[in-house]
């Protein structure tokens, strides 16, 4: 009964790979997002999704693309490898009173640790 | 654009002593802040928000923070630090009603000494 989980948990792969991560909520969110921590553990994020419509995108490469086939799941599909992106992935999600209320708080998976050889 | 500041990239204490953690935000209106909690190959853990009202907020683990808007600050504290504590601890700051970016900053390591 994990709220958010990810797949896979490690993914050791290498430069020039194709590879994706998968990620699904079962809070009933409407909004989930892809953050990026690096190995000084600063968190960034690079994508977010409100009921399945982009809304968010960072400054990230277009080898990088986000799938969100529903509100409970949001995947992302990288191509191309490179050393750069080995990091920590986490996807959260949370949910969007509308109007002039504030959000919730974000509720974060456990990560994928992808390490590009 | 806002940001966070975290002054401390690495805090060392002995179990049982207290704690605070600082954290400084930039950002033009009146904040929505966050502190999380990640322990070792772990996500990251809600332990407490400011929105509005009350400056000082009671979050999970024992853990309170106090909203000054006069210092741009948002700094976590514990009055008796447990080796379970030993964690990395991130502020963070939401843009406000409606908006979905929440802004990290670079976190604060805790290492506890039994």
């Amino acid at each position: 009964d994990t709220a958010v989980s990810q797949t896979p948990k490690y993914l050791v792969t290498q430069m020039g790979n194709d590879k994706s991560i998968k990620c699904e909520q079962n809070l009933g969110h409407d909004t989930m997002y892809w953050y990026k921590q690096d190995s000084k553990k600063f968190l960034k994020i690079m994508f977010s999704y409100n009921n399945k419509e982009l809304i968010i995108n960072e400054t990230v490469p277009n080898r990088f693309s986000p799938k969100s086939p529903d509100k409970a799941h949001l995947n992302l599909h990288i191509n191309s490898l490179e050393l750069g992106d080995s990091a920590v992935y986490f996807c959260a999600s949370s949910s969007s009173t509308g109007g002039s209320s504030y959000n919730s708080p974000l509720h974060f998976g456990n990560g994928t640790r992808l390490t590009v050889t | 654009a806002q940001s966070v500041t975290q002054p401390d990239i690495h805090i060392t204490v002995s179990e049982g002593a207290s704690l605070e953690l600082r954290c400084n935000y930039s950002y033009g209106a009146t904040p929505y802040l966050f502190w999380y909690v990640q322990s070792p190959g772990q996500g990251l853990q809600l332990l407490l928000k400011y929105f509005s009202g009350d400056t000082l907020v009671q979050g999970i683990k024992g853990f309170e923070a106090e909203f000054k808007r006069s210092q741009s600050s948002f700094n976590l504290r514990k009055p008796s630090v447990h080796w379970s504590d030993a964690a990395e601890y991130f502020c963070a700051v939401q843009s406000g009603a409606g908006s979905y970016q929440l802004t990290f900053g670079k976190g604060t390591k805790l290492s506890v000494i039994p």
